[in-house]
């Protein structure tokens, strides 16, 4: 079956630009989440979402970081007036119902952002 | 701030070999530990969801166990392919736990030489 997916896989930005990372999570689930992977780092927590409502946004590193997912299936990270500290992977993941802390979270691949 | 590590932070071993490394983590507070593969260009692949001290699992040639008292898991692999080559990427959820928040280490980068 289809895995979550994100897009673009790759994105390059000169500073000062606004980018949208896009995630579709996998069909039903419930649960989405955003993490920020910078080089030599694991990944880090940004967003949660359950449906369509954003329970969690503790890990967004500034006012400049803005996540949505209007109809509680797609979601867009977007990030406005790029600095090269957001050069990262941005990766997405998606659980079903009921996560509680332990079921799988399907993640896609990711978005490569770097900002010159 | 919690802290997970992971040691070592790469390896290379030879086709055939068995390995394993470390992930640790605050010891205190446990809910549950994921354990990740995540080879180059692809998604990162769930392994293992651990959540008993003493637990071990198994898929294949990989394994894992868990002691939360001590703060620490192994993840081994026996008999390493070329095809495991991959990170390998833990990440701890604590109490108490809101339905988010996987804390990553900085993950094990393995590298099986044919």
């Amino acid at each position: 079956g289809a895995g979550v997916s994100q897009s673009p896989r790759y994105k390059v930005a000169k500073r000062g630009q606004d980018v949208a990372l896009r995630c579709d999570p996998i069909s039903g689930h419930v649960s989405l989440f955003w993490y920020q992977q910078a080089l030599g780092q694991g990944p880090e927590f940004l967003t949660y979402f359950q449906n369509e409502a954003q329970l969690d946004k503790s890990g967004l590193p500034s006012d400049r970081f803005f996540a949505e997912r209007p109809e509680g299936s797609v979601s867009t990270l977007k990030i406005q007036r790029t600095q090269q500290e957001d050069s990262a992977v941005y990766l997405c993941a998606s659980s079903p119902p009921g996560f509680l802390g332990t079921d799988t979270q399907y993640f896609g691949p990711g978005t490569r952002l770097t900002v010159l | 701030i919690l802290n997970v590590e992971q040691s070592p932070q790469s390896l290379h071993v030879q086709e055939g070999d068995s390995t394993n490394f470390t992930c640790s983590f605050p010891s205190s507070n446990f809910y549950a530990l994921h354990w990740y593969r995540w080879e180059t260009a692809k998604s990162p692949e769930a392994l293992f969801v651990m959540t008993l001290n003493g637990d071990e699992k198994k898929k294949g040639r990989i394994s894992a166990t868990l002691n939360t008292k001590e703060g620490y898991s192994y993840l081994y692999i026996k008999g390493s392919q070329p095809e495991d080559s991959a990170t390998y990427l833990c990440a701890f959820i604590g109490l108490p736990t809101g339905a988010n928040n996987l804390f990553f280490g900085t993950g094990t980068r393995l590298t099986v030489i044919p």
